[in-house]
């Protein structure tokens, strides 16, 4: 079983820019979520992807978007990139949206993170 | 006031120690508990999920939610310096997205 992978795992970037994170689900998993880790904080989620649509988004701005991809993996743009959002960035993938009859599809295992720094 | 609410810690144990982790919660709709281990600079680690109110053991790990107090402890027997690293709460509610609510997370360290 291949679990979820992250790509860059560390990024610098300057205020103003542009950035794309990386992120591959877990074999078997058909939804992605994003969250964003500042320091010495738990996660923030910032939004979920199932079967490509957004399926919910935490309250974070539009400059913050995302995609999935049709082999369920997925894509994390921030756009006109601040300060603030330097942080770490989680992936997590699971077997499904909310589905009462499988209680499995409440598990979400995450990646190792992407490490942003915003100068 | 903040969901979930976890005291960040640091806690310090003895090796071979019992430890308690707590989160306290103000949404009575978080129906899904869940605990993550996260060393530090990792992503966290999926421990243990309970639905609704009780216990649930697995190994040295027990979970306990009792959602009349609006409370979630997580124990750990025996505990060893591997144990040291930052266990997260998180939550989902009963309808809705499947989204997790995190706390602080509570920094352990178990001393050789």
């Amino acid at each position: 079983e291949t679990g979820v992978t992250q790509s860059p795992t560390h990024l610098i970037k300057t205020r103003g820019q542009q950035v794309t994170l990386r992120c591959s689900s877990q074999s078997g998993h058909n939804t992605v979520s994003w969250y964003q880790q500042a320091l010495g904080q738990g996660p923030q989620f910032i939004f979920q992807y199932y079967r490509e649509e957004e399926n919910g988004r935490g309250n974070f701005p539009p400059r913050f978007s995302g995609l999935q991809f049709p082999n369920y993996s997925s894509e994390l743009n921030v756009n006109a990139l601040e300060l603030d959002d330097s942080a770490l960035y989680l992936c997590a993938s699971s077997s499904g949206p909310r589905d009462r009859r499988h209680l499995g599809s409440y598990e979400q295992y995450f990646g190792p993170g992407t490490r942003l720094t915003v100068t | 006031q903040k969901e979930v609410e976890q005291d960040p810690g640091p806690l310090s144990v003895p090796e071979g120690a019992i430890v308690s982790l707590n989160c306290t919660y103000s949404n009575s709709a978080f129906q899904y508990f869940m605990w993550y281990r996260q060393y530090s600079r990792k992503g966290p680690e999926l421990l243990m999920y309970t639905y609704s109110s009780g216990n649930k053991e697995d190994g040295r790990f027990t979970a306990q939610v009792d959602k009349s107090s609006k409370y979630i402890s997580l124990f750990i027997r025996d505990s060893q310096p591997s144990d040291s690293a930052t266990y997260l709460c998180a939550m989902i509610p009963n309808s809705g997205y499947s989204t997790l609510t995190f706390g602080k997370g509570t920094m352990l360290l178990v001393s050789p």
